[in-house]
């Protein structure tokens, strides 16, 4: 399994776009991209996943490298309810039933 | 949404004693994880189970079995518990999405807090 190396903590403001980014310089053919982010007392919840090239949901979007070697999460507007641990996972999904490995994550703050 | 539930959320037990932790899902997912997460660190898998009557071990399983007697229901059993488990607990359930069936997002619950004196 790929390891993602991501930075350890960001800072921000309410209402600015904040990008987190995820170094996966291993990552695998069958492998795909995930992000979880988790706050306090609670388990981590799913944000959003992909492949390749650029993917958007209702939360977030995520821009994947070329090489697929970095991948960018990207929060539009954040507010002080954005503020949590977010973790950028790569696994082969159902060739690995699903394992998932969680590094450190990325702190994310937010100041009103 | 997916639906998780744990139980205990809060359990303190003494050295060399039996705790079990609960799990229920109602979203018919096929396979079922447990973590731990420890201050600082990021969460641990301990087992797994592919469905009913199914147990694996995941990276950290010393100490620790499980169970997964229905689709619904995961437990973690701690035979002798010690010190270095308290931890919290995280269940999660999840199946396989998608074309080809290869994405797998996990749905967690709201985890139980362990402490072991």
């Amino acid at each position: 399994l790929a390891k993602t190396t991501q930075p350890p903590s960001m800072e921000a403001y309410e209402g600015q776009e904040v990008n987190v980014s995820c170094s996966h310089t291993n990552i695998a053919t069958s492998e795909y991209i995930y992000w979880y982010r988790q706050v306090p007392h609670q388990g981590p919840q799913f944000i959003i996943q992909g492949y390749k090239d650029y993917v958007v949901n209702e939360v977030a979007s995520l821009f994947i490298s070329a090489d697929r070697k970095l991948s960018t999460l990207s929060l539009p507007w954040v507010s002080l309810r954005d503020a949590a641990v977010y973790y950028c996972i790569v696994t082969d999904g159902g060739y690995n039933q699903g394992k998932l490995i969680f590094g450190q994550g990325t702190k994310l703050s937010i100041k009103p | 949404e997916a639906a998780v539930t744990q139980s205990p959320r809060n359990k303190v037990a003494v050295t060399g004693g039996k705790v079990t932790l609960s799990c229920n899902q109602t979203n018919n997912h096929n396979n079922m994880y447990w973590y731990r997460q420890d201050t600082g660190h990021g969460l641990r898998l301990i087992h797994y189970s592919y469905g009913a009557g199914s147990t694996e071990k995941g990276d950290i399983p010393d100490g620790y079995k499980a169970s997964r007697p229905s689709q619904e229901n995961f437990s973690l059993i701690l035979e002798l518990a010690t010190p270095s488990q308290t931890s919290v607990y995280f269940c999660a359930s999840g199946d396989k999405e998608g074309l080809g069936g290869r994405r797998d997002t996990q749905y967690f619950g709201p985890g139980t807090r362990l402490l072991v004196l």
